[in-house]
């Protein structure tokens, strides 16, 4: 069976902070997708990563790829409140989510 | 550009009830998606349509939950009865095809089944 599974499912920060979200698959896919899901809210794409090695930014988040690995990772750098929030890695191909990782940034 | 519409946005019914929420997909995209959100869950897929036919329901608890996508565009999830542990959020998502597209997500509609 298909496992996404994310660490930490939980993660408070301090704000300024740097930290690494994990994403690990166990099916053969070349493309990852991370969502973002505030409280009450629905997902928001923030990144499809499309082959291995590959990398996007936006802003203070960084995704990454290693599809030989089966790993993808979700870096944060400098964290500040507004990042707060659930971040859901998704491997499409197959529908399937991973649990999510709720960060809180605080001052 | 329009989002994913979803109505309604909060529902409570008592078990045994029946319930029905609709999505209307953005213009032009032909696949959609029913998701099951549980509290503290990642969403669950429940059912895929392309176009107007079924492409995965392999999750969907077909004795009680049932959904259609009429002419291809707008689409309807029926809960008859309704469980306790049907409560959750119910995202419907839409792509421009199958498989290696976004996915672009109504806001949803959070079930409480009492």
């Amino acid at each position: 069976e298909l496992k996404v599974e994310q660490n930490p499912l939980f993660l408070s920060m301090q704000e300024g902070k740097n930290y690494t979200i994990y994403c690990n698959y166990s099916t053969t896919s070349d493309r990852l997708y991370w969502y973002r899901q505030d409280p009450g809210k629905s997902l928001e794409s923030l990144f499809v990563l499309l082959s291995n090695g590959a990398v996007k930014q936006e802003g203070r988040l960084m995704a990454s790829l290693d599809t030989k690995a089966r790993l993808s990772t979700l870096h944060i750098t400098a964290a500040v409140h507004d990042l707060s929030a659930t971040y859901f890695c998704a491997v499409l191909n197959d529908m399937r989510f991973g649990a999510g990782t709720r960060l809180t940034v605080k001052p | 550009e329009a989002g994913v519409a979803q109505s309604p946005r909060y529902k409570i019914i008592e078990k045994r009830q029946s319930v029905a929420f609709w999505c209307n997909p953005i213009s032009g995209h032909a696949t959609l998606y029913w998701y099951q959100q549980i509290l503290g869950q990642g969403p669950k897929l429940l059912i895929q349509f392309q176009n107007n036919g079924v492409v995965d329901d392999s999750q969907l608890p077909k004795d009680r939950f049932s959904a259609e996508r009429l002419k291809g565009v707008d689409s309807t999830l029926k809960i008859q009865p309704a469980k306790l542990e049907d409560s959750a959020v119910y995202l419907c998502a839409s792509s421009l095809d199958r498989g290696k597209n976004i996915q672009y997500f109504g806001a949803g509609t959070r079930l409480s089944v009492l």
